[in-house]
């Protein structure tokens, strides 16, 4: 079952920071996060697995809450390269595929 | 240097003709996906691959078939049964068998119209 982002859209400011969610009706093994540019393929951020530790790349990071089946990718002092569509991608049930949400748009001005 | 090499990466098909996406990686990976993704939408899992000579239906199978007989090698046809086949297709791969611990790396996309 899909998992839903919220929001779907979001307009910052160079330097502000954002959250985006990420949720599932399902138990979830791992989340894994993807930004996209338009045309583009999505390119990796980082993976949370099922207790593990909360993941950091630079400025980004992310928390995988189990218990909730939510994750949340944090967004902190936005640079104009942030900018694209993010993705969860989220494996459910031990199924070994990945199933991805609805996508975040992220658009960051100067 | 190692990736996975889509091909074409436009092509226009006529109403009611098959038509094979090729994906090619080198990375040595064993397990390969497809997605179909549409204009302002997430992406949406066709098939996928856990090991050569077999593959799985993902959630919208329906109208594409796909083949797996070598490991770098994971084609999609796009079948006249699908009923709206434009859209974006992004094959990937992963080390393992499945996706959890594993990084899932994309293609660069096939555009596909139907004219």
């Amino acid at each position: 079952q899909q998992p839903v982002q919220s929001p779907q859209a979001v307009i910052l400011r160079e330097g502000e920071d954002a959250v985006i969610n990420c949720s599932s009706s399902k138990a979830l093994y791992s989340v894994h996060w993807y930004r996209q540019k338009h045309g583009e393929a999505p390119v990796f951020l980082m993976i949370l697995l099922k207790g593990g530790e909360q993941m950091r790349h630079e400025k980004i990071s992310a928390s995988f809450n189990e218990k909730k089946q939510q994750s949340s990718l944090y967004l902190t002092a936005s640079q104009l390269s942030y900018s694209g569509t993010y993705f969860c991608g989220t494996e459910q049930d031990n199924t070994d595929k990945l199933i991805f949400g609805t996508g975040t748009r992220l658009q960051v001005f100067p | 240097d190692g990736g996975i090499t889509q091909s074409p990466k436009y092509l226009f098909r006529k109403e009611g003709q098959n038509v094979t996406l090729s994906c090619e990686q080198n990375l040595n990976h064993d397990a390969m996906y497809w997605y179909r993704q549409d204009p302002g939408q997430g992406l949406r899992l066709i098939y996928y691959s856990q090991i050569v000579n077999d593959f799985q239906k993902g959630d919208i199978a329906e109208g594409y078939s796909v083949s797996r007989e070598k490991k770098e090698s994971f084609p999609l046809t796009v079948t006249s049964a699908q009923k709206n086949p434009t859209a974006f297709y992004l094959c990937a791969s992963s080390i393992g068998q499945g996706a959890f611990g594993n990084t899932i790396y994309f293609g660069e996309g096939s555009w596909l119209t139907v004219v």
